[in-house]
């Protein structure tokens, strides 16, 4: 077990719809990172937010977004979603002392029908 | 622009057999290298890392990684497989002078340790 928690395990949703995905880091952790794992792209990096602020971007569409909160959960939010945007979504966090190595979530399953 | 590759989308192994799995990198700069292991259903685990120093380094579950920086690679080996070791294999890369650089994964590598 990394300490990184994901909810919800599993998301089935349609078209056109709006979810959020959540992550709570590891004790201590200030860093949070989040990728997408589809079968054709890999493992895509997104998006970085450091102690609540956005640290940097990756293949994040328009159409997506994310914040990190005082507590230091965070948040990926996926609107208008897409047939193609079926995918494992993962949350990572590192201490800023050793931002080298990443400690990963369960991961979300996202299935858009 | 960092990139990762993983020559091979699979490898067969006997089990008690050693095993490699190839990694190749292009980063500017020193590179921080990495290797994590994917279970089915499960997020990545670290299993271990090139920071600095020596060229080989020891890991969890009794792998390790040879780091050559004259041909860029970080390949991953184990002396004797399990069947347990059977699982997807991530090499990453981050540029070490350049914070805002992040990880870039390879595609995987899917080990199968035949008993």
């Amino acid at each position: 077990d990394s300490g990184v928690t994901q909810t919800p395990k599993h998301l089935i949703t349609a078209t056109g719809q709006r979810v959020t995905l959540r992550c709570s880091p590891r004790s201590g952790d200030l860093s949070v990172y989040w990728y997408q794992q589809s079968l054709d792209q890999g493992l895509q990096f997104l998006i970085h937010y450091y102690n609540g602020e956005e640290r940097a971007k990756g293949n994040i569409l328009e159409r997506f977004s994310a914040q990190q909160f005082p507590d230091l959960h965070s948040e990926l939010n996926l609107s208008s979603l897409e047939l193609g945007d079926s995918a494992l979504y993962f949350c990572a966090s590192s201490d800023f002392d050793r931002p080298d190595t990443q400690y990963f979530g369960p991961g979300t399953r996202l299935t858009v029908l | 622009a960092q990139s990762v590759a993983q020559p091979e989308d699979q490898v067969n192994v006997a089990e008690g057999n050693p095993l490699t799995v190839k990694c190749t990198y292009s980063v500017s700069g020193n590179p921080y290298l990495f290797w994590y292991v994917q279970y089915p259903n499960r997020g990545l685990q670290f299993l271990l890392k090139y920071i600095t120093g020596d060229n080989l380094v020891k890991g969890s579950y009794g792998f390790e990684a040879e780091f050559n920086k004259s041909q860029t690679s970080f390949h991953l080996k184990k002396p004797s497989a399990l069947v347990s070791d059977s699982a997807l294999y991530f090499c990453a890369v981050r540029s070490k002078d350049n914070y805002g650089q992040n990880f870039v994964f390879g595609p995987g590598t899917r080990l199968s340790v035949l008993p």
